[in-house]
């Protein structure tokens, strides 16, 4: 069971809003930023959202990421079905001086 | 704009040795401060971290493949390796090389992966 807990799937239709949560166990890897990761359908992973809320250079304006204690979610909102994909909080773990990934989030644009 | 590329391994046999190579472009690994990163995804779950390494050539890696990683750099080829000894069955993953950063941990750059696949 991963330390980073994420529920395994979501679903929402064209339009919704839709939240993905990432609990972290251990309350020292709460402490530190979440970082969020989209997997297309059969591509690499790609940066969406880091130090929590911050995102990077082309991700739309309809991804956000917010943190509050040792939870964090992300949020898409005016879903479309490009958004379908993979979604993958991480955080740095301390203890291993390295990367901790949760498990992983099934998004379904239904 | 930063590239990495993954060579390919494909098929390795149980015991043997997993040995791949990560191409860099647009960047130069020995110049910058960057956490050169592998990491891998066995087929239908989710990633795993396995390590990075700085261009200083002091790496780091996940506990739990810790005696059977080495991450190497080679400066003058823009490139890092990865060598995973004694695979298992358990070891067939995509694996990926990414960019990543220190302290937040991000990965912002990400190869296209590679399938190496463990059977005899």
């Amino acid at each position: 069971q991963s330390v980073l807990t994420q529920p395994p799937s979501a679903s929402g239709t064209p339009g919704q809003r839709v939240t993905i949560s990432c609990s972290a166990s251990r309350a020292k890897i709460g402490t530190n930023t979440i970082n969020w990761y989209q997997q297309l359908p059969g591509t690499a992973p790609k940066l969406l959202i880091y130090s929590n809320n911050q995102r990077p250079s082309g991700v739309p304006d309809r991804f956000s990421g917010s943190k509050s204690g040792t939870s964090a979610s992300l949020a898409i909102s005016g879903l479309q079905s490009e958004d379908e994909a993979d979604y993958y909080c991480a955080a740095w773990d301390d203890s291993v001086v390295g990367v901790l990934f949760g498990g992983g989030t099934k998004l379904t644009v239904l | 704009q930063l590239h990495l590329q993954e060579s390919a391994s494909g098929l390795v046999k149980p015991s043997q040795t997993l040995s791949l190579t990560c191409a860099v472009s647009g960047d130069s690994i020995g110049s910058s401060p960057f956490a050169w990163s592998w990491i891998r995804q066995p087929p239908g779950k989710g990633l795993e971290w396995i390590g990075y390494i700085f261009q200083t050539g002091s790496s780091v890696y996940n506990p739990s493949l810790k005696s059977r990683v080495t991450i190497s750099v080679d400066r003058a080829k823009n490139q890092f390796s990865l060598n995973l000894t004694s695979v298992t069955a358990a070891d067939t993953a995509v694996y990926y090389c990414g960019r990543g950063w220190g302290g937040g941990g991000k990965i912002d750059y990400w190869g296209q992966g590679t399938l190496v696949t463990v059977s005899s």
